[in-house]
């Protein structure tokens, strides 16, 4: 299957707080895991990725881990501030031959001040 | 200055028309690919082209044709365009295999 679950599908947290959205995938060959950022009328903004030969990877206040043998990633916003709010997608490469990325359903992060 | 460029911004079609979606990118990439996403179906994947070559088509219509006249170039073209054919249509970039994909800033489709 090709099928890539994201949760929670919406979530709130205060400024200040850590917010974790957790994807799982299906098929084991998937090696390549993105994480997109979209704010309502932009396009999708690549935040972050993690490929299968690492567990864990930080770019400032974003940590993205994984764990290949349960077919599952997340990732962690440490810190959030209001400019973080926005709709989020994680996604897993099926096809090393062509590309094709297989999205999660988003997540909705409201940071409240 | 946008490094993919995709036109128009905006499109109102009828339905039974025929429409092209423009996509051109400058960031050297290799390999181009089309999503649409609309209120039922966040992101989908439809097409992935490397080096000018279709490698994945995920659309089961083939009112959907991909056309690639320029190795930069992946332009959509839809026919006989149906209302559930609405939704912003993305085109993106990268380099062939696990290259990070970079999304243009999309055509919103609207067919009435």
């Amino acid at each position: 299957g090709e099928q890539v679950e994201q949760l929670p599908s919406i979530l709130r947290v205060q400024e200040g707080s850590s917010a974790s959205i957790n994807c799982s995938y299906e098929d084991s060959a998937s090696n390549y895991f993105p994480w997109y950022k979209q704010e309502p009328g932009e396009n999708p903004k690549l935040i972050i990725d993690i490929r299968s030969n690492m567990e864990r990877k930080q770019i400032q206040e974003l940590i993205v881990l994984l764990d290949k043998k349960a077919k599952r990633f997340s990732l962690h916003i440490t810190d959030t501030q209001p400019g973080d709010s926005a709709m989020y997608f994680c996604a897993a490469n099926y096809n090393t031959n062509t590309g094709k990325l297989t999205f999660g359903d988003g997540t909705v992060l409201t940071v409240k001040p | 200055d946008p490094k993919i460029i995709q036109k128009p911004k905006y499109l109102v079609a009828v339905t039974g028309s025929e429409k092209i979606l423009i996509c051109e990118q400058y960031l050297g990439h290799n390999a181009m690919y089309w999503y649409r996403q609309s209120a039922k179906k966040p992101l989908e994947f439809m097409f992935s082209y490397s080096y000018q070559k279709l490698m994945d088509n995920q659309t089961a219509s083939s009112r959907f044709q991909p056309q690639s006249s320029k190795k930069n170039h992946l332009d959509l073209q839809i026919t006989a365009l149906k209302p559930d054919d609405s939704a912003t249509y993305f085109c993106a970039s990268s380099q062939p295999g696990l290259g990070e994909q970079y999304f243009g800033p999309g055509t919103r489709l609207t067919v009435l």
